[in-house]
């Protein structure tokens, strides 16, 4: 199993302004994800989270703005850059252990 | 492109009722997961199916994946208020990278 925490978990940030999101697992790694989640709807993968190189990111998500640090194997970050009313959003960091995937709890992100 | 279609979306029913979540592809996928969600919790997982035709009980709840791999529904016998939450199916296509389908709200009252 993994346990996930998630810094912080809720924020009140002002337009054009960014926001780093943190992710700590309680085991070593290989593959870690982040996810957006708008009020109400499903999980949106981001990006995967690469450990020594640049995150792979799908359709729709840019590095410059989701930047994703993976320094090592139990740790990594969001970084949301020049945020906008639209990225008002719970973001939530997941792993895969090999057998099962764990999510964290989330980070809600208002944006006003 | 939203590759898994749930329904449906809200479901609203009182204890002791049964009821069926469906969740619809035209994929195919090498596996599908079931999740609840709580509020202010990520998603947990429920149960996995592999194999087309699978069926796996787990308690009150019973999962089955479609024979052709693209389908699967989730039924609950005697829901409890317990039962309440964010439904998620969510499919692999061979590496662990999920796609979520659409959600299922369920929310039972006593």
């Amino acid at each position: 199993s993994a346990v996930i925490s998630q810094k912080p978990s809720r924020d009140i940030c002002q337009r054009g302004t960014s926001l780093t999101i943190q992710c700590q697992v309680d085991s070593q790694v290989t593959m870690m994800f982040w996810y957006r989640q708008q009020p109400g709807q499903s999980l949106t993968l981001i990006a995967t989270a690469n450990q020594g190189s640049e995150a792979t990111y799908e359709s729709g998500f840019v590095i410059d703005k989701f930047p994703i640090s993976r320094p090592n194997l139990t740790f990594s970050t969001l970084t949301v850059s020049n945020m906008s009313p639209e990225d008002s959003s719970i973001y939530l960091c997941s792993v895969w252990t090999g057998n099962e995937q764990y999510f964290g709890p989330g980070t809600r992100l208002t944006v006003t | 492109t939203q590759l898994l279609e749930q329904s449906p979306q809200f479901l609203s029913i009182q204890e002791g009722e049964n009821l069926t979540v469906y969740c619809n592809s035209s994929s195919v996928f090498s596996s599908l997961q079931w999740y609840r969600q709580e509020p202010g919790e990520g998603p947990v997982l429920l149960v996995t199916v592999v194999t087309g035709g699978e069926v796996k009980k787990l308690k009150r709840l019973t999962f089955q994946f479609g024979d052709a791999r693209k389908d699967s529904s989730l039924h609950i016998t005697a829901a409890q208020p317990g039962d309440t939450g964010l439904y998620l199916c969510a499919g692999t296509r061979g590496a662990s990278k999920l796609t979520f389908g659409t959600g299922t709200r369920l929310q039972v009252t006593l």
